[in-house]
């Protein structure tokens, strides 16, 4: 079964520091990988998404990802953080022929601290 | 351009007793799905319709849930009778034929007591 994990349940970064949050996942087959933010009391959001092509992917916000086929991994990278981004984020992956079913991980909290 | 709908925004109920939740998916979508997000999970897919019928639904309990979607537009989920680990947000999303992009409604939050 596909799982996807989230190594950091929270994460605290101070205003303007760049932070990164982790994902990884477990297929040794090709997927289709996601961002998405959810913030307080609300649905979530895409940030962006890799399907094929370029492993550097940029999204909304100033956020981007790499994708990394050999490592399993899609790791979330934002320059400079600002109060704004304090949220909840989830990975998310597509494995193949599974009719576009999304697994979602159990997300990371990102506090930005002023 | 319209967003997921979805009502009532929150819930409360005792457990045995029954509850529906109702979504509106964007204009012109056919695949709608709905998810249960346990506090601390991610979501966790429950059912999932093309137009009317059901593509999905290994992860239902069916034995007390159960979804429709008349004409393929409109979607109801009941919960009968709820147990408290049910209480949960009940997220609706939609794409458009089945695509890889996925749009999501604010959320029913249920609180089972």
């Amino acid at each position: 079964a596909q799982s996807v994990t989230q190594l950091d349940s929270q994460v605290p970064v101070f205003e303007e520091a760049p932070v990164e949050l982790r994902c990884n996942y477990s297929s040794s087959v090709s997927v289709y990988l996601f961002w998405y933010v959810q913030y307080p009391n609300q649905g979530l959001q895409l940030l962006l998404k890799y399907l094929s092509g370029s492993t550097l992917v940029k999204g909304i916000n100033g956020f981007e990802a790499e994708f990394n086929k050999s490592q399993t991994s899609f790791h979330l990278r934002k320059p400079s953080v600002h109060i704004s981004d304090t949220a909840e984020y989830f990975c998310a992956v597509i494995p193949p022929n599974t009719g576009n079913q999304f697994y979602f991980g159990t997300g990371t909290s990102l506090t930005v601290i002023p | 351009e319209a967003g997921v709908a979805q009502s009532p925004r929150y819930k409360i109920i005792e457990k045995r007793q029954s509850v529906a939740f109702w979504c509106n998916p964007i204009s012109g979508h056919a695949t709608l799905y709905w998810y249960q997000q346990i506090l601390g999970q991610g979501p966790k897919l429950l059912i999932q319709f093309q137009n009317n019928g059901v593509v999905d639904d290994s992860q239902l309990p069916k034995d007390r849930f159960s979804a429709e979607r008349l004409k393929g537009v409109d979607s109801t989920l009941k919960i009968q009778p709820a147990k408290l680990e049910d209480s949960a947000v009940y997220l609706c999303a939609s794409s458009l034929g089945g695509g890889r992009e996925q749009y999501f409604g604010p959320g029913t939050r249920l609180t089972v007591t």
